[in-house]
């Protein structure tokens, strides 16, 4: 049982790249969510789910986008990547929308 | 509006001192309340949650917090720190009111332990 997994743990991008950070869950939860942590803020939402197929905004969804497609599966995508997109990814999920159980973060540096 | 202050930015304590680390959130309602912990470099862990009932809660590695509804408080406390505590703390509130019924994080509190 390894809970919540997120690849890459880190990663560096060019501005304008692409890329796709990955958070599985093995724990059957419903809910999912995308996090950013950046020093002083402590976790802002980007985006959540609240089931397979279903994806919602959160306070902070400029320049991302998601998908989950799977239940276990829960993609954060980049289009064009900015600097101002350095920071800490934390994914999290749950069974219910309260607790919250969260992966071991992605770092990354748009350059 | 829904909000999360943790006033102290940077504590530090001796190994084997008491430690309380001080949360005051604003809400509308009875709120949800956790304390996470992030070790360096590593993800959040869940440290004790309050829903309702008794408002002092037990949690892991010998955390309590009570919560505290005149003060609109739910402060953390250990009674003897441990080295491997050093860490930051966060204070956080479920917005179930909210369309999102997200999680609001206080901006977090950095634990240093002397020897």
């Amino acid at each position: 049982n390894a809970g919540v997994t997120q690849t890459p743990k880190f990663r560096v991008l060019k501005t304008g790249q692409s890329m796709t950070l990955l958070c599985a869950q093995d724990m059957n939860h419903e809910y999912m969510y995308w996090y950013r942590q950046d020093p002083g803020m402590g976790l802002r939402l980007i985006h959540y789910s609240v089931g397979e197929g279903t994806t919602a905004k959160g306070e902070v969804p400029d320049g991302y986008n998601v998908s989950r497609l799977k239940k276990q599966n829960f993609l954060l995508g980049l289009e064009s990547a900015a600097p101002s997109q350095t920071s800490v990814y934390f994914c999290a999920s749950g069974g219910s929308q309260e607790t919250q159980y969260f992966g071991p973060g992605t770092r990354l540096l748009v350059l | 509006a829904q909000s999360v202050t943790q006033p102290d930015i940077h504590i530090t304590v001796s190994e084997g001192a008491s430690l309380e680390l001080r949360c005051n959130y604003s809400y509308g309602a009875t709120p949800y309340l956790f304390w996470y912990v992030q070790s360096p470099g590593q993800g959040l862990q869940l440290l004790l949650k309050y829903f309702s009932g008794d408002t002092l809660v037990q949690g892991i590695k010998g955390f309590e917090a009570e919560f505290k509804r005149s003060q609109s408080s739910f402060n953390l406390r250990k009674p003897s720190v441990h080295w491997s505590d050093a860490a930051e703390y966060f204070c956080v509130l479920f917005n179930y009111g909210g369309s999102q019924g997200n999680l609001i994080f206080g901006k977090g509190t950095k634990l240093s332990v002397k020897p």
